[in-house]
């Protein structure tokens, strides 16, 4: 079955400091895979889309990484601010019918 | 430039009743879906269009229907709401088939439904 695992699945850091999400996949084969922010009460809005041949890609602050050969992606924070304060979702795409499997996200909140 | 609109908002329901939730995309995008978000579980499809008067059933279509008359409209029915059906729906649209490298999706902003 193919699934979208993601750690930890809450993180509390102070404002300025940097962060790493983590998302490991079994979904094959492998197309894609996208990290998006959801705020609270929100829809997910797109932070990087990355293929088979890209292993890093940055989206100003957010910086993901991909390693198709564990099956690992990262989404790395910069000097975090209050408003990166939201849940980050993994998706992956792939499998038969290339179908969107999504993780159940990291809740991040950023306090002073 | 709106994006995806959902309404309504907000939404409590009895169970039997019925309701049709409206997505609208002023992208002019050719894809449109419907998802449901519930707490420890990742977003499910449960309806896609892939154009203009097509529908088909994604992962969990059981107690919905939906139509896609015009282009920049998608519309989700429940017929005879049931407490499980309870959650938070997701309209989403993208230009091209979504699960495309090239092809974001774009989701709208939510619809809280509550059925007791």
């Amino acid at each position: 079955k193919n699934q979208v695992e993601q750690s930890p699945q809450s993180l509390i850091i102070l404002e300025g400091k940097n962060c790493t999400l983590q998302c490991n996949y079994t979904v094959s084969p492998f197309s894609n895979l996208r990290w998006y922010k959801q705020d609270t009460g929100r829809g997910p809005v797109s932070l990087t889309i990355m293929t088979f041949s890209e292993n890093t890609k940055s989206n100003g602050r957010y910086t993901a990484t991909l390693d198709a050969d564990t099956k690992q992606s990262s989404l790395h924070i910069t000097a975090s601010q209050l408003s990166d304060s939201a849940s980050y979702i993994c998706v992956v795409i792939g499998g038969t019918a290339s179908k969107l499997t999504f993780g159940t996200g990291t809740r991040l909140q950023v306090t002073l | 430039n709106a994006g995806v609109t959902q309404t309504p908002k907000f939404r409590v329901l009895k169970t039997g009743q019925s309701m049709t939730l409206l997505c609208a995309q002023d992208m002019n995008h050719e894809y449109m879906y419907w998802y449901r978000q519930d707490p420890g579980m990742g977003l499910r499809l449960i309806h896609y269009s892939v154009g203009e008067g097509t529908t088909a059933k994604g992962e969990v279509p059981d107690g919905y229907n939906v139509s896609r008359l015009k282009k920049q409209n998608f519309l989700l029915g429940l017929e005879s709401a049931a407490p499980s059906q309870t959650s938070v729906y997701f309209c989403a649209s993208s230009y091209r088939e979504g699960s495309g490298s090239g092809n974001t999706i774009y989701f709208g902003e939510g619809s809280w439904l509550t059925v007791v």
